[in-house]
């Protein structure tokens, strides 16, 4: 089975640097992946990290620990688009799907 | 766009109807999975095909079916619908397993109002 753990809200100021932390717990893992999903619109691909480190991709950063069972995503130069529900998953060997948490709900205020 | 289609993008209908929800994949995609998102809550699973097989269930009541045909396509079929299964019905597509293969490429959702 899977247990994830991200915190249900944050709040934070246009262009600021906010950090979003996963732990997860699984039985197997190839990998995490980081999904943005805006309110009422699907859910869009933002990272996928297999090895320890952080991974840098314009804005946002993902960072993953695979011994501690952790990860962050990294946004910088926040704007307001990026307002959004971000959604960690890990990936588990041998599961033919992803276990979404209920995600991280981030509001950037100006 | 990810590429993924699905049709209705919204539904009304009655307590104890019977809809079908559509999905088409991306163009290459083999794998079609379908998620449900009530509001304020997370994605559940429902269910997962691969080049026309089921490979995985997830939370998917009794009452909720789906398939995939040949044209890899695939069909949700929500019955004796209740109040609570008013939510949003993602469809997503891999080219195969989730993990190295690639990440799940979603539909814009359908939105199934029950009243």
């Amino acid at each position: 089975g899977q247990n994830i753990d991200q915190p249900t809200e944050m709040t934070a100021t246009e262009g600021a640097i906010v950090q979003i932390n996963c732990t997860y717990q699984t039985s197997g893992f190839n990998g995490l992946f980081w999904y943005q999903q805006h309110a009422g619109e699907a859910p869009t691909f933002l990272s996928y990290n297999v090895l320890d480190g952080l991974e840098e991709k314009g804005r946002f950063s993902s960072f993953l620990s695979r011994s501690k069972g952790y990860s962050y995503l990294l946004l910088k130069e926040l704007q307001m688009k990026d307002s959004a529900s971000y959604l960690c998953a890990p990936d588990q060997t041998g599961a033919n799907n992803l276990f979404f948490g209920t995600g991280t709900r981030l509001t950037v205020i100006p | 766009d990810s590429g993924v289609t699905q049709t209705p993008k919204h539904l009304i209908t009655a307590t104890g109807q019977r809809v079908t929800l559509r999905c088409s994949p991306r163009s290459g995609d083999l794998s079609v999975y379908w998620y449900q998102q009530s509001l304020d809550q997370g994605l559940q699973f429902l269910i997962q095909y691969y080049n026309g097989e089921e490979r995985a269930k997830g939370n998917i009541l009794e009452r909720f079916s789906a398939q995939q045909f040949p044209d890899l396509h695939s069909e949700l079929n929500l019955s004796s619908l209740e109040l609570g299964d008013s939510a949003l019905y993602f469809c997503a597509s891999s080219v195969d397993w989730t993990g190295r293969q690639g990440e799940q490429y979603f539909g814009p959702g359908t939105r199934l109002t029950v009243t």
